[in-house]
């Protein structure tokens, strides 16, 4: 049953600390989506990849976020420094893009919260 | 890519009633999706309609699709309390796929 995993589940972490969020994709799918979610914004873009490269990141703060994927089976999402504001729970989907029409496969999530 | 806007913003039933929800577009709409969230959990994928289809059956869902109104339904009939969650929209059309704040429908037992 392939599924999209992310690591961790959960992170508490103080102000001004690094956190890095990890994924991985489901084998085979060329698309990878990371995705932000608030009560208040709702579920927000920040970037997503496309045969590893990045396509857009345009929904990301970029003085502290950054996103990577070193691998086809690795995406990281980095948050340097953290701030309270950054809490949320963090998705990341996957998906076979390029076609007509497709389907986004989504993780747990980690839900962070930054004191 | 656009982000549809569904409403209600949220909708409480009793089980066994049918719920409905709405998706609307400010452009035109190419193939639809429609995603449920549990609580706590990722986006799950419910159903597809196509622009060329007007309405979509898949076991208690009913999903309708009016191009010339940019809008789509989601009925769940006969509500089980497992039913409970938050449904949310996309334009399939589109890379990435944009989502709206979402329905969030509780089903009372």
């Amino acid at each position: 049953d392939a599924r999209v995993t992310q690591t961790p589940r959960h992170k508490v972490t103080e102000m001004g600390q690094e956190v890095t969020m990890r994924c991985q994709p489901i084998l085979g799918h060329n698309t990878v989506f990371w995705y932000r979610q608030t009560m208040m914004q709702g579920l927000e873009l920040l970037a997503y990849f496309r045969n590893r490269a990045p396509l857009d990141d345009s929904g990301m703060p970029k003085d502290r976020f950054s996103a990577e994927m070193p691998d086809a089976t690795l995406a990281t999402l980095k948050i340097q420094p953290s701030e309270p504001r950054d809490s949320a729970v963090y998705f990341c989907a996957s998906a076979i893009t390029g076609v007509s029409t497709y389907e986004q496969y989504f993780g747990p999530g980690t839900r962070l919260t930054v004191t | 890519s656009q982000q549809g806007e569904e409403d209600p913003q949220a909708l409480s039933i009793q089980e066994g009633e049918n719920a409905t929800m709405n998706c609307s577009y400010k452009t035109s709409i190419n193939n639809l999706q429609w995603y449920r969230q549990n609580s706590g959990r990722g986006l799950v994928h419910l159903i597809l309609i196509r622009s060329n289809e007007r309405e979509k059956h898949s076991g208690r869902l009913r999903v309708t699709l009016d191009t010339s109104k940019k809008s789509s339904s989601l009925l769940i009939t006969a509500s089980r309390a497992a039913d409970t969650a938050s449904y949310f929209c996309a334009d399939a059309g589109n890379t990435p796929l944009v989502f709206g704040k979402g329905t969030r429908l509780s089903v009372i037992a």
